[in-house]
């Protein structure tokens, strides 16, 4: 049982370049989330998915696409890199229902754009 | 609206306790939580607590909520080196299908040996 698995784990890209981030949960989980760690700032929501097909946008999605084709899988996807994308990138699950609904997290994507 | 905030950084020796303090805005949120994240690393449950509950203890770890004044607590007995790391509070809003959380910006817990 692998949780939430990401990759790649390390990226530099040139500012106007585009890339996709993947994230894998193997635990069944319906709910599916994207964060970014910027220092001093916690982590923010970028977009999440509450099941297979649908996406929808959080705190800070301008600039990045997002797919969940597949339950297991959540894209995360940048069209035209730009520095202020410079940042560590999270994805996490979790079951989706009533209660604690405790989120589970990947080890993260460490993405710099020059 | 929505915040949660935390001190950045913490420093004790080693075998002290820890006091790490958040506060949060959001009076409707229903489950409170304490990530740790070591270096490198993704975030890790540490624990959480239920809003109608004041206190809540697992082994070296003590949770206060003192809803009143929307402010929560982590309390590490016995601190040893390997609780170096960042701690985040997270709470989670009552309402919407999102079950989304809201982040402190992490504290830096430093411990001394």
């Amino acid at each position: 049982n692998a949780g939430v698995t990401q990759t790649p784990k390390f990226r530099v890209l040139k500012t106007g370049q585009s890339m996709t981030l993947l994230c894998a949960q193997d635990m069944n989980h319906e709910y599916m989330y994207w964060y970014r760690q910027d220092p001093g700032m916690g982590l923010r929501l970028i977009h999440y998915s509450v099941g297979e097909g649908t996406t929808a946008k959080g705190e800070v999605p301008d600039g990045y696409n997002v797919s969940r084709l597949k339950k297991q899988n959540f894209l995360l996807g940048l069209e035209s890199a730009a520095p202020s994308q410079t940042s560590v990138y999270f994805c996490a699950s979790s079951y989706g229902g009533i209660g604690t609904d405790t989120q589970y997290f990947g080890p993260g994507t460490r993405l710099t754009v020059l | 609206g929505e915040d949660v905030e935390q001190s950045l950084f913490l420093s004790v020796r080693e075998g002290d306790s820890s006091v790490i303090n958040c506060t949060y805005t959001d009076s409707s949120s229903t489950y409170l939580y304490w990530y740790k994240q070591e270096p490198g690393a993704g975030l890790q449950l540490l624990t959480y607590i239920f809003s109608n509950m004041d206190m809540k203890q697992d082994q070296r770890l003590t949770v206060l909520l003192n809803k009143k004044d929307k402010h929560l607590s982590l309390r590490i007995a016995d601190t040893q080196t390997g609780d170096s790391a960042i701690y985040f509070c997270a709470e989670k809003p009552n309402g919407g299908a999102t079950n989304k959380l809201i982040f402190g910006t992490g504290t830096l817990l430093a411990v001394q040996p």
